[in-house]
């Protein structure tokens, strides 16, 4: 299975600032997804990322707030925009594999 | 839409019990099935899968059968360890919409599972 590591582990940030999260991972994939995990919830599906087209965002989600970059077929970011306490969560991302994902050991956001 | 339904935790079991967590699902058509866990402070691990009705999945101890009659797959072990506290997360997939290939997770809300000694 692919190897997927994620910068940063975590973080702190201001409220009106913009994070940039980063995913890699050690085998060329076409699709990559980002997820966000809630304190105590299950994971959310944000957006899909193909490389060289937009990603598709799920409902409740815009590209404005979590912008999405996928320039090669290894690696791919998201940032959250203009962040509020309301986007402290994990963010993950995943890879597929067949009908198989697998998952970053994520980054813990905390917006104060 | 595709929803999967799993039992309240948090479940505290001793040392060697035996643990079912149970996970429903609702679909149209017939689904892949998964269990992932997520270790304290990790990202989600794939645990077992099931791709069609009667499937059995099994891993580190771990069982899950594919229930189509019931839109059921539970998650078993025998014995449990204490290694084995985690959050457990029950998942379906199927086809994306778009058609470009890729397979949706839908998840369930987890249940956190501790083992004492």
């Amino acid at each position: 299975s692919a190897v997927i590591s994620q910068k940063p582990s975590r973080d702190i940030c201001q409220r009106g600032t913009s994070l940039t999260i980063q995913c890699q991972v050690d085998s060329q994939v076409t699709m990559m997804f980002w997820y966000r995990q809630q304190p105590g919830q299950s994971l959310t599906l944000i957006a899909t990322a193909n490389q060289g087209s937009e990603a598709t965002y799920e409902s409740g989600f815009v590209i404005d707030k979590f912008p999405i970059s996928r320039p090669n077929l290894t690696f791919s970011t998201l940032t959250v925009s203009n962040m509020s306490p309301e986007d402290s969560s994990i963010y993950l991302c995943s890879v597929e594999e067949g009908i198989e994902q697998y998952f970053g050991p994520g980054t813990r956001l905390t917006v104060t | 839409g595709n929803s999967v339904t799993q039992m309240e935790g948090p479940v505290t079991l001793s040392e060697e019990a035996f643990l079912t967590i149970n996970c429903t699902y609702t679909a149209t058509g017939y689904p892949s099935l998964f269990w992932y866990v997520q270790y304290p402070g990790e990202g989600l691990q794939l645990l077992l899968k099931a791709t069609k009705a009667d499937d059995k999945g099994s891993n580190k101890g771990f069982e899950a059968t594919y229930r189509k009659e019931t839109t059921s797959f539970h998650l078993e072990k025998g014995s449990v360890q204490v290694s084995d506290s985690a959050v457990y997360f029950c998942a379906l997939s199927f086809p994306a919409y778009s058609g470009a290939g890729s397979y949706q997770l839908t998840f369930g809300k987890g249940t956190k599972l501790s083992v004492i000694p």
